[in-house]
């Protein structure tokens, strides 16, 4: 079965200190690999995405995430957290076997950075 | 360019009900899907629909369905509906590339439709 681990319900970080958000996943064959980021009463918005090549993709906002095919991981970071990157983060994944364009998400982990 | 955008934006409804959620893609995209998030969850997959037919479906009853419309604008119904149908309904669109994810093409999401259930 395919599927998506945020072991982390809340991340909590000083503003300027680096961050890690952690993913894990699950999934027969090669994935797509996706984070979106969702703030209040908001839709989610994309973030970045792993297809292929270079294991560290960058991607809006100065995040960047490293795909770990050994440990099946896709963790999300960033150098320097800022106050308003804090919401909530959710990790996906797409079957390349899949017909439909069918993403499974983590449960989320809520990124709280302090001034 | 104009963004996903559904309608309507919260609703308040009761067991046994039915109800319709409305949602127009971005422009460009021709392939739609519905997503339900429960609070504190991470969105499951309900369907997706192309070229009007629905071709991809989570693990969802009969009582949820969906149309797709010619200006690929959608609507997800939820028949007989139950408290767990509480939550928030999202829409998201995607470019067309014959419907298959053999791209990586990204979804873009509306703000949802927010349900309760009493």
């Amino acid at each position: 079965a395919q599927s998506v681990a945020q072991p982390e319900d809340q991340v909590n970080v000083a503003e300027g200190n680096p961050l890690t958000v952690k993913c894990t996943y699950s999934v027969s064959g090669n994935p797509y690999l996706f984070w979106y980021v969702q703030y209040p009463n908001r839709g989610l918005q994309f973030l970045l995405k792993y297809i292929t090549g270079d294991n560290l993709v960058k991607g809006s906002y100065g995040f960047e995430a490293e795909f770990n095919k050994s440990q099946t991981s896709f963790h999300l970071k960033k150098p320097s957290a800022l106050v308003s990157d804090s919401a909530l983060y959710f990790c996906a994944v797409r079957n390349l076997m899949d017909s439909s364009y069918k993403l499974i998400f983590g449960s989320g982990t809520r990124l709280l950075v302090r001034p | 360019e104009t963004g996903v955008t559904q309608s309507p934006t919260h609703l308040i409804k009761t067991r046994g009900q039915q109800v319709t959620l409305r949602c127009s893609s971005q422009s460009g995209h021709n392939t739609v899907s519905w997503y339900q998030q429960a609070l504190g969850q991470g969105p499951q997959f309900i369907f997706q629909y192309y070229r009007e037919e629905e071709n991809g479906r989570g693990n969802f009853p009969p009582r949820f369905s969906g149309l797709q419309f010619p200006n690929y604008s959608s609507e997800l119904n939820v028949n007989a509906l139950e408290l767990d149908d509480s939550a928030l309904y999202l829409c998201a669109s995607s470019p067309a590339d014959g419907g298959r994810a053999t791209g990586a093409n990204v979804l873009t999401f509306g703000a949802g439709s927010r349900l309760t259930v009493l």
